[in-house]
């Protein structure tokens, strides 16, 4: 099964580029990567998904080398409201079961 | 509002107590979830149901109990629990199974306490 690999805590301030990079290793053919960001007291909830090069959307880009061995999730111009936890998930197929690795999340810190 | 409520927020209880989980979603999703998050650790799925059919059980012990009434309808009852048991149990729902273009969305949690 894959495991993921993120960053424990990273620090921006506002304004900046925010790039969080997640490792895979042992992604499998059929998998995809999802980020979830998730604030105090709430569900995580979804950000972004893709599969290889590059996807982009409202409020993030993924980049994801060929070898698909690791993802980038990319936040332009981080506010203060994006501080939050960031998780990394990929998703595996078992069987007929599909296992949901969940990573241990990157706490965004934004500073003024 | 992710269209997934979750009752209650809160939950303290004993370890002697039985006690249910509610989740309820609004989204006409097919797959429903139980996670558990604990400090420090990832989240952890514990259940899948899909069309109300339980697809999967990750190993989870036999102190939770999840029933599956209709698709739109998830809960989990607690009965012995143990202080370990402690952490802040989420529901989710999918459209179908969760992975590509199956996004999860995730109700606010209940926090259980456990003494």
């Amino acid at each position: 099964l894959a495991k993921t690999t993120q960053p424990i805590s990273m620090d921006s301030y506002e304004g900046q580029e925010v790039n969080i990079t997640c490792s895979h290793n042992n992604i499998a053919t059929n998998d995809y990567i999802t980020w979830y960001q998730q604030f105090p007291s709430q569900g995580p909830r979804f950000i972004i998904q893709g599969y290889k090069t590059k996807v982009t959307n409202e409020v993030a880009s993924l980049f994801i080398p060929a070898d698909r061995k690791s993802s980038t999730l990319s936040l332009p111009r981080v506010s203060l409201s994006d501080t939050a936890v960031y998780y990394c998930l990929v998703g595996q197929n078992a069987g007929n079961n599909r296992k949901l690795i969940w990573g241990l999340g990157t706490s965004l810190a934004v500073n003024p | 509002e992710t269209g997934v409520t979750q009752t209650p927020r809160h939950l303290v209880m004993g370890m002697t107590n039985k006690k249910s989980l509610k989740c309820e979603q609004h989204l006409g999703h097919n797959a429903m979830y139980w996670y558990k998050q604990s400090a420090k650790k990832p989240l952890e799925l514990m259940f899948v149901y899909n069309f109300k059919e339980q697809t999967e059980n990750n190993s989870v012990p036999s102190r939770f109990s999840p029933e599956c009434p209709n698709s739109s309808h998830l809960f989990l009852h607690l009965h012995t629990l143990q202080p370990e048991d402690s952490a802040l149990y989420l529901c989710a729902s999918s459209q179908g199974p969760a992975g590509r273009y199956n996004e999860q969305f995730f109700g606010p949690g209940t926090r259980l306490t456990v003494l």
